[in-house]
């Protein structure tokens, strides 16, 4: 089994839904992120959270919002959903590690939505 | 703040050619520097990483790369590449704050 997973794998929605992403993982990693790929841009943070009442935003967290549930799951809600958050949307863990040099991120498999 | 530059968008390559796609940062701290690969609808996979020491690292699937504290350089490198390594590869650098920064990445591809 993966050890992130990322519910739904696709989705199509339309301008103003409210739509929910979410991400489990089985790694037992306190930190979790969002990103979002865009063909030409990379990844890009969208939140991050270092412990389950630690969150925070990244660069492009307009639009969004994040819950993180528990240690294993982490999910990401576009309130209002707009044609420009059409994107690959990517979950991640890590773990610091000793001395928090290693900090290796595992990704989960995506999203893809669109809004329509 | 932190930013990463990979200075090829597209790197087309024959089969058992080598190859260099290259990666240079910037920041007023010091870094970690990653290299991951994404093959074509899947999630990012770590491919190396340098943290500290040897400035050569070794990484999987016969790929290094050259840390260049000088040139603020961290590119990649395969003597010989195969049809399967034909992927998007992305550079990355982390503090030790733990927020990383992604390159917009470069997309290898391998012709037979």
């Amino acid at each position: 089994d993966a050890d992130v997973t990322q519910t739904p794998r696709n989705r199509i929605t339309k301008t103003g839904k409210r739509i929910m992403l979410e991400c489990s993982q089985t790694k037992g990693h306190d930190r979790m992120y969002w990103y979002r790929q865009d063909p030409g841009l990379g990844l890009r943070l969208i939140y991050y959270s270092f412990d389950v009442k630690d969150i925070n935003k990244g660069e492009i967290s307009d639009g969004y919002s994040v819950s993180r549930q528990a240690q294993a799951k982490f999910s990401l809600s576009l309130e209002s959903a707009i044609p420009n958050q059409t994107a690959l949307y990517f979950c991640a863990t890590s773990d610091p590690g000793t001395g928090g040099l290693t900090d290796t991120q595992y990704f989960g498999p995506g999203t893809r939505l669109t809004v329509l | 703040a932190q930013s990463v530059t990979q200075l090829d968008s597209q790197v087309p390559v024959f089969e058992e050619a080598p190859v260099e796609l290259r990666c240079n940062y910037s920041s007023s701290v010091s870094v970690y520097l990653f290299w991951y690969v994404q093959y074509p609808n899947q999630g990012l996979q770590l491919l190396l990483k340098y943290l500290s020491g040897s400035t050569l690292v070794k990484g999987i699937n016969g790929f290094e790369a050259e840390f260049n504290k000088s040139q603020t350089s961290f590119h990649l490198r395969k003597p010989s590449v195969h049809i399967s390594d034909t992927a998007e590869y992305f550079c990355a650098v982390r503090t030790n704050a733990g927020k990383s920064t992604f390159g917009d990445g470069t997309t290898l591809t391998v012709k037979p």
